[in-house]
């Protein structure tokens, strides 16, 4: 079975420019979550959906933050204006939304905003 | 709302020697307890989890954990340790939301550094 897929491995930017993540999950799993992981600290949830509706994103800064899973399939999150802030890693995972589910994860993109 | 709490942030060992990673948790609601472990420049793997049953987990590479309700704890134990478990390990709790399987939430980590 093919894991959680991500891409890109890394990026580096500028304050101000604009980067998307990607995240593949696991075929079949309907729920999707989306991960920062500031260096040196454990990974946050930014946002979550089960098939394509956003469950919660509360934790998502909205105003240069989003994120979408348009068919319930794959994902991408998208920063607008990146500020130095946002360096850290993204973490995409998936379940398969029952009680006893595990949560796999993809091996991340490293960010650095300079 | 829920916590976990990692009160080491490193723990250094040699090889060979057996090792606790302390996780204290604080929710009242359905108990789903997980480890994960994260190599340098990694995602997070699955170690193991418990939720109902035998309190006592086991897990991949030697790995166990033990969960006490009383004690709100879940703590992560191996017997005998070897240098390629080095890494930083992750205790997470989950909500179970409101309508789907809730998020993780994870504590901050702790660092298992192991001598040869």
């Amino acid at each position: 079975e093919a894991g959680v897929t991500q891409s890109p491995r890394y990026a580096v930017l500028q304050e101000g420019q604009a980067v998307s993540f990607w995240c593949d999950p696991i075929s079949g799993h309907d729920t999707l979550y989306w991960y920062q992981q500031p260096r040196d600290q454990g990974p946050q949830l930014l946002v979550y959906f089960r098939d394509e509706a956003v469950i919660d994103n509360s934790q998502l800064p909205s105003d240069r933050f989003s994120a979408v899973r348009p068919k319930g399939t794959n994902s991408t999150l998208k920063i607008q204006s990146a500020k130095q802030g946002d360096t850290a890693t993204y973490l995409c995972a998936s379940s398969s939304g029952t009680a006893n589910s595990d949560y796999t994860f993809g091996s991340g993109t490293r960010l650095l905003v300079i | 709302t829920q916590t976990v709490s990692q009160s080491d942030a490193h723990v250094t060992v040699f090889e060979g020697d057996s090792v606790e990673l302390r996780c204290n948790y604080s929710y009242g609601g359905s108990i789903y307890l997980s480890w994960y472990i994260q190599h340098h420049g990694r995602g997070l793997q699955f170690l193991l989890k418990y939720y109902s049953g035998n309190p006592v987990v086991q897990g991949v590479n030697g790995f166990e954990a033990e969960f006490s309700k009383s004690d709100s704890s879940f703590h992560l134990r191996k017997a005998s340790v070897h240098w390629s478990d080095s890494a930083v390990y992750f205790c997470a709790v989950r909500d179970p939301g409101t309508q789907v399987v809730g998020q993780l939430t994870f504590g901050s980590g702790t660092r298992l550094q192991v001598y040869a």
